[in-house]
């Protein structure tokens, strides 16, 4: 089944390390996003990526990079620049509207599991 | 600036009741996107509906309805007689309509709790 795979599920990080989140699709979805979810401030958009070898900057990108080497693909790293790192993330794709002319499944978000990270 | 608010932060209503998320909207853009995932215990958010703003007619789908009131910026969301299974953590969600800009932007959430 097609799908999105985040891993790890849980990552604990000591302060002053970076670490990567894994995001995998295979719906063949040309956008894919970073969203971090907070108790009570719903999700932010960290990064967005719609074509490879591209990406933008979200409302929080401060801390975080991101790579999008292959359609498939768009870990995110947690910089210890990064100073409240603690935080569930979410990752998700859509089609885009270019693709064949059909909007009907553009700007659709399928969201991965997520990756629970807890800063020590 | 885009902007969706959901002021009902946690609800909680006894299995059977009827129960409306509110969400309210602000754009700038005369064609927009709204939506509605659902956030079960689970984690991953599920996908229920999208609406683009020059379709106001209610939608219904089971027991789900979704009521879009331009007059008014809002689309709220409506479970008919409730079932445990809906406990969940709901999100608004707001996107423009440019082409390739798909980004959304959610409200905090309404968190669902549908007691037996």
């Amino acid at each position: 089944d097609g799908g999105i795979t985040q891993s790890p599920k849980y990552l604990f990080r000591k302060e002053g390390q970076n670490v990567t989140l894994s995001c995998e699709q295979n719906l063949n979805h040309d956008a894919m996003y970073w969203y971090r979810q907070d108790p009570g401030q719903g999700l932010r958009l960290i990064y967005y990526s719609q074509i490879v070898n591209d990406f933008q900057k979200g409302d929080i990108a401060e801390g975080y990079s991101v790579s999008r080497e292959k359609k498939e693909s768009f870990p995110l790293t947690v910089t210890s620049a990064q100073k409240n790192p603690t935080a569930f993330y979410l990752c998700a794709s859509s089609m885009v509207w270019w693709v064949g002319g059909d909007s009907s499944g553009a700007n659709v978000l399928t969201f991965g599991a997520g990756s629970r990270l807890t800063v020590l | 600036a885009q902007k969706v608010t959901q002021a009902q932060t946690e609800i909680s209503v006894v299995e059977k009741e009827d129960v409306t998320l509110d969400c309210v909207y602000e754009t700038r853009d005369t064609t927009y996107y709204l939506f509605w995932y659902k956030q079960p215990p689970s984690g991953e958010l599920v996908f229920l509906i999208r609406r683009n703003s020059f379709d106001e007619q209610n939608e219904i789908s089971g027991r789900y309805s979704w009521n879009f009131q331009k007059s008014t910026s809002s689309f709220n969301f409506t479970i008919t007689a409730s079932q445990v299974v809906d406990s969940a953590v709901y999100f608004c969600a707001l996107s423009e309509s440019n082409f390739g800009n798909e980004k959304l932007t959610f409200g905090t959430g309404t968190r669902l709790t549908i007691i037996p």
